[in-house]
């Protein structure tokens, strides 16, 4: 069985910037969540979705965004990028809201 | 939000050895996770625990989900190169994403 996909790997992208990041969830999966990691702050919540539905938000600003499609797939956005956006993205997919999670490898985001 | 203080922050073993690494909080959990994350990865499930009191295995790791609560650890025998990482508590609430909290982390270094 796949695990949970996230493309790209690495991505580089200068202030200003808009940025689309994509997640294949574990197949029978319906829930996604987004989460950013980086060295100072650790792993923070940003979304989850369930059912083309976002559920919860995090403590975020408006810049970051998200959907999901009808075969679970989700893809978050960031706009207008800034320095301090730099960080691990991770996504992680689950049976449904409050199963265990299955992380993919994270999409790389450095902002220069 | 939630504060989960995980210590200690990094170890340095000799290859044979037992590890131990513990996580608390001034809130209680209804789940305890433990997560292991190799550099540039994802983290991976290693155990999850559902019930206060309850001790599970998974091969050479054992974790633990406190009585109150409130705090739980894991144990690694005999240490191998392959367990450096850093590790990961979590723990869960209620039925969201949102609602898991991780903590910082434990590095650790398994010395030939």
């Amino acid at each position: 069985k796949a695990g949970v996909t996230q493309t790209p790997r690495y991505l580089i992208k200068t202030r200003g910037q808009q940025v689309t990041l994509s997640c294949s969830p574990i197949s029978g999966h319906r829930s996604v969540s987004w989460y950013q990691q980086t060295p100072g702050q650790g792993l923070q919540f940003l979304f989850e979705y369930f059912s083309e539905t976002q559920r919860n938000k995090g403590n975020f600003p408006g810049r970051f965004s998200g959907r999901q499609f009808s075969n679970s797939r989700s893809e978050m956005n960031v706009s207008t990028l800034e320095l301090g956006d730099s960080a691990l993205y991770l996504c992680a997919s689950s049976l449904g809201p409050g199963e265990k999670l299955f992380f993919g490898s994270g999409t790389q985001l450095s902002v220069l | 939000g939630q504060q989960l203080n995980q210590s200690p922050q990094s170890m340095f073993i000799q290859e044979g050895e037992d590890v131990s690494m513990n996580c608390t909080s001034s809130s209680i959990f209804n789940t305890w996770l433990w997560y292991k994350q190799d550099p540039g990865e994802g983290p991976v499930l290693l155990i999850a625990l559902y019930k206060a009191g309850e001790l599970t295995s998974n091969g050479r790791l054992t974790a633990q989900f406190g009585i109150t609560r409130k705090d739980s650890f894991l144990n690694i025998s005999a240490s191998i190169p392959s367990d450096v990482g850093i590790y990961f508590c979590a723990g869960q609430l209620g039925g969201s994403a949102r609602q898991l909290t991780f903590g910082s982390g434990t590095q650790l270094t398994v010395l030939p």
